[in-house]
């Protein structure tokens, strides 16, 4: 049983650009959680999907804008990218949409923006 | 912003005594949660408690919640160089309809072999 997988494991991208990231739940999971982390920082919640509409959203500029597929695997999309959005991004995964559920989370893919 | 605060930011012990991290926070919870994550990698759920629960335990883990001082410990019992890790509360708020989890800032546990 798979658990959560995303890719790419790293990526470098220069200011202005524009990035997508893949994740894929765990196996029976609906709900997908997109988290940001700065470098010795804890993660911030960025939004989560669920039925493939965005149900919540943390306090993140329209930049970040993100999909839901009929599969249940997610992208992240980052456009016009800043320095500050160089972090490890984390995707979670759940059964259902309360958060109250455990969150499974992938490995994360690391963002360097030159 | 971050609404969990850890303490201590870091903290270094030998192999087989016992480490204590401390979580405070601001706003009422539902529940509050404990991970770990090693390397910058991937976060690991460890444990659970809720609101109306005050000790949760889990092999060599003990947590503790106090909502009156709105705290909560998490006891590492017997470390092991394995323990090497951050470990992160993240609470989640009562707010029907705004559920989602607020990490805060960590705490970087060293075990020394």
């Amino acid at each position: 049983d798979a658990g959560v997988t995303q890719s790419p494991t790293h990526l470098i991208k220069t200011r202005g650009q524009q990035v997508t990231l893949r994740c894929s739940p765990k196996s029976g999971h609906d709900t997908v959680s997109w988290y940001q982390q700065a470098l010795g920082q804890g993660p911030q919640f960025i939004f989560q999907y669920y039925e493939e509409e965005e149900r919540q959203r943390g306090n993140f500029p329209d930049r970040f804008s993100g999909h839901q597929f009929p599969n249940y695997s997610s992208e992240l999309n980052v456009n016009a990218l800043l320095l500050g959005d160089s972090a490890l991004y984390l995707c979670a995964s759940s059964f259902g949409l309360a958060t109250y559920n455990e969150q499974f989370f992938g490995p994360g893919t690391r963002l360097t923006v030159l | 912003s971050q609404q969990g605060e850890e303490d201590p930011q870091a903290l270094s012990i030998q192999e087989g005594e016992n480490a204590t991290m401390n979580c405070s926070y601001k706003t009422s919870i539902n529940n509050l949660q404990w991970y770990r994550q090693n390397s910058g990698r991937g976060l690991v759920h460890l444990i659970l408690i809720r609101s109306n629960e005050r000790e949760k335990h889990s092999g060599r883990l003990r947590v503790t919640l106090d909502t009156s001082k709105k705290s909560s410990s998490l006891l590492i019992t017997a470390s092991r160089a394995a323990d090497t890790a951050s470990y992160f509360c993240a609470r989640l708020r009562s707010n029907f309809g705004n559920e989602k989890l607020t990490f805060g800032t960590g705490t970087r546990l060293t075990i020394i072999p």
